[in-house]
C-alpha cells in the first residue's frame, strides 16, 4: 500500500515553462487536493477534487490548472511558470470530502528560475 | 471565515520532558486532524479527533468541540518529536476545506 504518490520530488523550471506534478493514490480516496507551502504562510490550498470529474478552486488557484478523470490520479499542471510559484507542494488525500484524516505525499520542492 | 490559533507558536524541550499544544478555533467544525511535520518536510496525520480523546503511543489529543479548542500531549519527548505540529479543522459549514493553523515549532533537545 503505497499511499500517496508525488513524482517528481524536486525541479527547477525556467520562467514561462509548463510542467505537470504527478499526484496518485491507492486508497480509493474520493477527495484529493493540491496545497503549496512558503515560508511563513502555512499550507495554503490549491485546488481540490471530491471525486472523478468534479474540481474546485482553493485560496490560491491562478496559474494553476487541475482534472480527475480517474479516482487514483489528480495531477496539477503549472501553466506558465513564474518565480512566485517557487515553493513545496503536497498532494493530499482524504476518504471523503466531509470525514476522515488526511494521507499526504512526501512533496515536490519547485523552483522556478 | 473561520480563525484557527494555535500556541505556543515555538516550544524547547529537553529529551524526557512533556508537553502541551493547544489549538483555538472559532467556529463549530465537523473535522480536526493534529498533523506533524518533521524536519525533512514530511507531514504525517496523528490523529483525526473533531471530538473526544485518542492515544498513539506517547501522544495524545483531546478535542472539547463545545468550547472550541483541542490539545495535543506529548510525553517523554523524544528528539524525533522535533518539528512542527498543524492543527487543521473542517468547518461544519463548509465542509471541503480544511483551515490550517500557523503551527508550534517543536525542538527537543538531547
Amino acid at each position: 500500500n503505497a499511499g500517496v504518490t508525488q513524482t517528481p520530488k524536486f525541479q527547477v523550471l525556467k520562467t514561462g515553462q509548463s510542467m505537470t506534478l504527478q499526484c496518485a493514490q491507492d486508497m480509493n480516496h474520493e477527495y484529493m487536493s493540491w496545497y503549496r507551502q512558503d515560508p511563513g504562510m502555512g499550507l495554503r490550498l490549491i485546488h481540490y477534487s471530491v471525486g472523478a470529474g468534479i474540481t474546485d478552486q482553493g485560496e490560491v488557484p491562478n496559474g494553476y490548472n487541475v482534472s480527475r478523470s480517474t479516482t487514483e490520479d489528480f495531477p496539477l499542471r503549472l501553466l506558465s511558470a513564474a518565480p512566485s510559484q517557487t515553493s513545496v507542494y503536497f498532494c493530499a488525500s482524504s476518504p471523503t470530502s466531509t470525514g476522515g484524516g488526511y494521507t499526504f505525499g512526501s512533496g515536490t520542492r519547485l523552483t522556478v528560475v | 471565515g473561520i480563525q484557527v490559533e494555535q500556541s505556543p507558536p515555538d516550544l524547547i524541550l529537553q529529551e524526557g520532558a512533556n508537553s502541551t499544544l493547544r489549538c483555538n478555533f472559532s467556529d463549530s467544525v465537523n473535522n480536526l486532524q493534529w498533523f506533524h511535520q518533521n524536519p525533512w518536510g514530511q507531514l504525517i496525520n496523528l490523529f483525526y479527533i473533531p471530538s473526544g480523546t485518542k492515544q498513539n503511543g506517547r501522544l495524545s489529543a483531546t478535542t472539547v468541540a463545545t468550547e472550541r479548542y483541542s490539545l495535543l500531549y506529548i510525553s517523554s519527548s523524544q528528539t524525533t518529536d522535533s518539528g512542527v505540529y498543524f492543527c487543521a479543522v473542517r468547518n461544519a459549514g463548509n465542509n471541503r476545506k480544511l483551515i490550517w493553523g500557523l503551527g508550534t515549532s517543536l525542538a527537543v533537545n538531547p
